[in-house]
């Protein structure tokens, strides 16, 4: 069974610009939580989602965005791109009351 | 201040040597404290969860202790091997956040030498 996939793997962008970062959680699992991980640092929370609705969101402006399809699957918007966005941007999906999350390979996002 | 800190930044082990890292943590109350492995630029790949309430947990090599009194978390590694080269994260989960708002630490980046 597949994992959590996300992509695309790497991306380049310039300061100003949108870019649109995607998740597949792993079959069965509702849950889909987004988190940004600039590089030596944690992971810090973004959103999570549940049943296409926003059910948490960290403390990011609102240039982030996000949202949750039927079949689970997640976006993440980023306007206005930033040097300081450049990160690695991980998704983790997880069932509705489990205990754990799993997370996926990530999105390394470099902002020129 | 973060509320979950990792001690030491970094450290170099040679192979087939323990290691012990460090987590202290504010987070109060919480449900569950977990371990994370993590690859350079890959995701965290759980190692262990303890509940507030466990005092320890292993898996394979790798050994979790959890003393809720003094808010501090360890990770025991045993006999280390060259794949062991990483990042930890410890993680913490607070009490009643809903949907799994995890707290983490900075991690203890590894490396382990031949």
């Amino acid at each position: 069974d597949a994992g959590v996939t996300q992509s695309p793997t790497h991306l380049i962008k310039t300061r100003g610009q949108q870019v649109t970062l995607r998740c597949s959680p792993i079959s069965g699992h509702k849950s889909v939580s987004w988190y940004q991980q600039v590089l030596g640092q944690g992971p810090q929370f973004i959103f999570q989602y549940y049943e296409k609705e926003e059910r948490g969101r960290g403390n990011f402006p609102d240039r982030f965005s996000a949202r949750q399809f039927p079949n689970y699957s997640s976006e993440l918007n980023v306007n206005a791109l930033l040097l300081g966005d450049s990160a690695l941007y991980l998704c983790a999906s997880s069932l509705v009351g489990g205990n754990e999350q799993f997370f996926g390979p990530g999105t390394r996002l470099t902002v020129l | 201040k973060n509320q979950v800190e990792q001690s030491p930044q970094s450290l170099i082990i040679l192979e087939g040597k323990n290691c012990t890292l460090q987590c202290n943590y504010t987070v109060s109350p919480f449900s569950n404290l977990r371990w994370y492995k993590q690859d350079t630029g890959r995701g965290p790949v759980s190692l262990t969860i303890m509940t507030f309430s466990e005092n320890t947990k292993s898996n394979g090599r790798y050994t979790a202790t959890l003393d809720a009194d003094t808010k501090q978390s360890s990770l025991h590694i045993t006999a280390s091997q060259l794949s062991d080269s990483a990042s930890y994260i410890c993680v913490v989960i607070p009490m009643n956040t809903g949907f799994q708002k995890l707290v983490f630490g900075t991690g203890t980046r590894l490396l382990v030498s031949p």
